[in-house]
């Protein structure tokens, strides 16, 4: 069936330095992707997605490209920021053609000043 | 507009009892789905609701939880007899349609405490 392993946390970096956040997939089709990111106490929000291969999701400095050879989805970030720290999750569609999603563990990221 | 709605936010219950969680979804949306979080891991999913129907419960616990949508009024999810184990966050989210591609929305979910 469809599944999401996601890279285990915590991640813990300086403020400035430079994420990697590693998402791969198992699915029948192609299906569509995302990143949500859940800050302490709180619901998902939607930070990303894509539909398709190939299509690079951004959004608040983060993006993330649809590799369809690979089966990934990696979270990048350039320069974290304090605020950044959070639970970020990998989903993707479930492929039998409704609204459900697939999540990933999770991983837990912890930016310092 | 506002968004997805959930209630109680906080819910502490001794064992035995029943706890009931609300969702409304978000104006228009007339599709709604439950996920759990357990302390620690990722979401799971629960049962997707229409309008008086269960589309698919495929991650509902075999006793003790049910899910409902009725016609007027809020997604109900029931757990009745609470155990320790149900302690988790308990995640509503919905979308205008059921189709694929169309973006789900999320509440600030329930939290479920079993003393």
């Amino acid at each position: 069936g469809d599944s999401v392993t996601q890279m285990e946390g915590p991640v813990t970096l300086s403020e400035e330095a430079f994420l990697t956040i590693n998402c791969t997939y198992t699915a029948t089709g192609y299906p569509s992707l995302f990143w949500y990111v859940q800050y302490p106490g709180e619901g998902l929000q939607l930070l990303l997605k894509a539909t398709k291969a190939d299509d690079k999701g951004s959004n608040k400095g983060f993006e993330a490209t649809y590799r369809k050879e690979t089966t990934s989805f990696h979270l990048e970030k350039g320069s974290v920021q304090v605020s950044d720290s959070a639970v970020y999750f990998c989903a993707l569609m479930f492929s039998g053609g409704y609204n459900k999603l697939i999540f990933g563990a999770g991983t837990r990221l912890a930016v310092h000043p | 507009n506002a968004g997805v709605m959930q209630n109680p936010r906080h819910l502490v219950r001794r064992r035995g009892q029943e706890a009931r969680l609300r969702c409304s979804p978000m104006k228009g949306h007339s599709h709604v789905y439950w996920y759990r979080q357990l302390p620690e891991e990722g979401l799971k999913f629960m049962v997707y609701l229409q309008k008086e129907n269960i589309i698919d419960e495929s991650g509902m616990p075999k006793e003790r939880f049910s899910a409902e949508f009725p016609k007027e009024g809020p997604s109900i999810l029931r757990i009745q007899q609470v155990v320790r184990g149900d302690s988790a966050a308990y995640f509503c989210a919905s979308s205008p349609l059921g189709d694929s591609g169309n973006t789900i929305y999320f509440g600030e979910g329930s939290w479920l405490t079993v003393v």
